[in-house]
């Protein structure tokens, strides 16, 4: 069993529908959640983290962590073409060290 | 600013042979980080340099795989008598320490190895 796991899709949604993605783990050392976002043949870009416990948003994006359920969640509202990504999960211990990714999730928005 | 360059883009190569991988990371930075993305296992950490201290190889797959950095700045991934198996996207990140918040790790694109 892997220590993130998360739904590898691909899911596809109307322009302006919410989004959902989410990642389960089995380490409780983890610390700091991280939410990545990769086009196609780029590297991964990092477009939220929170640390512990909580809530986070930013714009049309919404960062949730549940640690005492070892469980976090990604929110987009009013999805856009431009949406359209793989997005990965990740997770460390300690702020400056190695990232735990989940598989990734591939989204579609369709116009 | 630049970013995170890796370098070559692409590299074909044969069952058996050597290969290196090469990164630049962004100006300043002191760590550097190696992952390894593939369909069936998604992206995974390989090994990590923080500046002097000793790096943190708990990731390579095996001692097929080494890894340098030179003067604190460039890094090469060196992957020696190549299989099937190790054919992969490449990737290099950077970051800087120092900030009491959360040190972001920047990517680079990637190298995409293919082992015929």
């Amino acid at each position: 069993q892997k220590e993130v796991e998360q739904d590898p899709g691909p899911l596809s949604v109307p322009e302006g529908a919410i989004v959902s993605l989410n990642c389960t783990y089995s380490n409780s050392a983890f610390q700091y959640f991280m939410w990545y976002r990769q086009y196609s043949r780029k590297g991964p870009e990092l477009l939220m983290y929170t640390y512990s416990s909580g809530n986070k948003e930013d714009g049309r994006f919404t960062a949730q962590v549940d640690k005492s359920s070892k469980y976090i969640s990604l929110f987009i509202r009013d999805s856009q073409p431009s949406d359209s990504a793989t997005y990965l999960c990740a997770m460390s211990i300690n702020q400056g060290g190695k990232l735990i990714f989940g598989q990734g999730t591939e989204l579609s928005v369709k116009p | 600013g630049a970013g995170v360059s890796q370098s070559p883009s692409n590299k074909v190569t044969e069952k058996g042979k050597d290969v290196e991988l090469r990164c630049d990371p962004i100006s300043g930075h002191t760590a550097l980080y190696w992952y390894r993305q593939s369909l069936g296992q998604g992206l995974e950490f390989l090994i990590y340099f923080q500046g002097n201290s000793a790096p943190d190889k708990s990731g390579l797959p095996s001692d097929r795989f080494s890894a340098e950095r030179t003067g604190g700045s460039v890094s090469t991934l060196t992957i020696q008598r190549t299989q099937q198996e190790d054919s992969a996207v490449y990737l290099c990140a950077s970051s800087f320490s120092g900030y009491m918040g959360y040190n972001e790790q920047f990517f680079g694109p990637g190298t995409r190895l293919t082992v015929l």
